[in-house]
């Protein structure tokens, strides 16, 4: 198993231009969660899904938006990039809210 | 709300010391209590869990503690390594709530040889 995998690893926008990170897991997982993590801040809850087609929002979602087609894949889209964006990124899926998280590699992002 | 809340921020240890880290809650109700690793450039990792009725949970030279009256964990490093050198963050469930999950902001742990 792959567990999650997210792309890029690495990315470098421009203010206002928009882009989608993608993430995909491959255990079946019903639960799936975006987070973005700062210096000093830890994990903040980006948006969630509990299952194909159902999708909420978590402490951080402006400027976010999510989709859950499958239950395989939660792709991650920037509407309009503001440096404010500027941060590591992580897709995490599990069997449910309250198990155990198995996060992804993470993406870097900056917005310039 | 429910908060947690980590200590120390950072600290620097020699390798083969012992550290403990400490992880206070005010998740309610409590679920369960998580403990995770995150090595620089990498996504957590959990190390343990721990419910209501588990008060000590070991995973090889990491050793988790609760005591849910007074609502705080520990973790306690045994014989560090270079390879502990990492962030350990505490992440506590609610058994509701759309948001069920609290994160600690982390204790990053420094070890020199």
């Amino acid at each position: 198993n792959a567990g999650v995998t997210q792309t890029p690893k690495f990315q470098v926008l421009k203010t206002g231009q928009s882009m989608t990170l993608q993430c995909a897991q491959d255990m079946n997982h019903e639960y799936m969660s975006w987070y973005r993590q700062d210096p000093g801040m830890g994990l903040r809850l980006i948006h969630y899904s509990v299952g194909a087609g159902i999708t909420d929002q978590g402490e951080v979602p402006n400027g976010y938006n999510v989709s859950r087609s499958t239950t395989e894949d939660f792709p991650l889209r920037l509407l309009s990039a503001a440096p404010s964006q500027t941060s590591v990124y992580f897709c995490a899926s599990s069997r449910g809210q309250g198990a155990e998280q198995y996060f992804g590699p993470g993406t870097r992002l900056t917005v310039t | 709300k429910n908060q947690v809340e980590q200590s120390p921020q950072s600290l620097i240890i020699l390798e083969g010391k012992n550290c403990t880290l400490q992880c206070n809650y005010t998740v309610s109700p409590f679920s369960n209590l998580r403990w995770y690793k995150q090595d620089t450039g990498r996504g957590p990792v959990s190390l343990t869990i721990m419910t209501f009725s588990e008060n000590t949970k070991s995973n090889g030279r990491y050793t988790a503690t609760l005591d849910a009256d007074t609502k705080q964990s520990s973790l306690h490093i045994t014989a560090s390594q270079l390879s502990d050198s990492a962030s350990y963050i505490c992440v506590v469930s609610a058994f509701y709530g759309n948001n069920r999950l609290a994160f600690g902001k982390g204790n990053q742990v420094v070890v020199i040889p």
